[in-house]
């Protein structure tokens, strides 16, 4: 069974502050990774893809992904109450559709 | 990315009845998924619409409940058959344009009373 383990949060950050969400994955051959950001009530919505080890970064957001480790993360700095929000970590392991987490409550506190 | 529209955005059903979800693509997609998301939850799978063929179930959904149509590569519907209160959820439909990432449709909010 492939999944995707995420803290459920809620996960609280002063603003200003750097918010770290954190994923891991069970599947050793996933080539693809996303984060994806979901406002209550409102449908997911991709914010960063990331495909290789290391480190990507995209405005104030950083996918960091270690393949061997099976671990994704994002990092969101200068946190803002507007990125107050439930993210997804989700996974293509080559067979579609993507395996998505539980997500994380993110609460950012102004 | 494809844009794609969801209808409608939220009903108020009563329990018996039926309600038929649409989504509508800009662009030929291969794969179409519809989704569940309870009220706190993450998403679940309902089926994956293929087209030309019988939808693809996951453990759980059965097509008598949740028939799938997909008549092209563009269009695909979700009914929700027979409603009780358990069914209240938000159901999303999403396409695969074969790059890998998951494009999501506005959602539409189900109530049944």
């Amino acid at each position: 069974q492939k999944e995707v383990e995420q803290n459920s949060g809620p996960l609280s950050v002063p603003e200003g502050a750097i918010a770290s969400l954190n994923c891991t994955y069970s599947d050793r051959v996933s080539q693809s990774f996303f984060w994806y950001r979901q406002y209550s009530g409102k449908s997911p919505e991709l914010i960063m893809s990331i495909y290789s080890n290391g480190d990507k970064e995209d405005g104030r957001f950083t996918a960091q992904l270690n393949k061997a480790s099976q671990y994704v993360s994002l990092l969101i700095r200068d946190s803002q109450p507007s990125d107050s929000a439930t993210y997804l970590c989700a996974f293509d392991s080559g067979n579609t559709p993507l395996v998505f987490g539980k997500g994380t409550r993110l609460s950012v506190i102004a | 990315s494809a844009v794609i529209s969801q209808k409608p955005s939220r009903d108020i059903c009563q329990r018996g009845t039926s309600l038929t979800i649409q989504c509508q693509v800009d662009s030929q997609v291969t794969m179409m998924f519809w989704y569940r998301q309870q009220p706190g939850q993450s998403l679940t799978l309902i089926a994956t619409a293929n087209q030309g063929s019988e939808a693809t179930y996951e453990s759980g959904f059965v097509i008598d409940k949740f028939p799938i149509s997909r008549p092209n590569l563009t269009f695909s519907t979700l009914t929700v058959s027979n409603m009780s209160p358990e069914d209240s959820s938000i159901y999303l439909c999403s396409v695969d344009e074969g790059a890998a990432e998951a494009f999501f449709g506005q959602g539409t909010r189900l109530t049944v009373v």
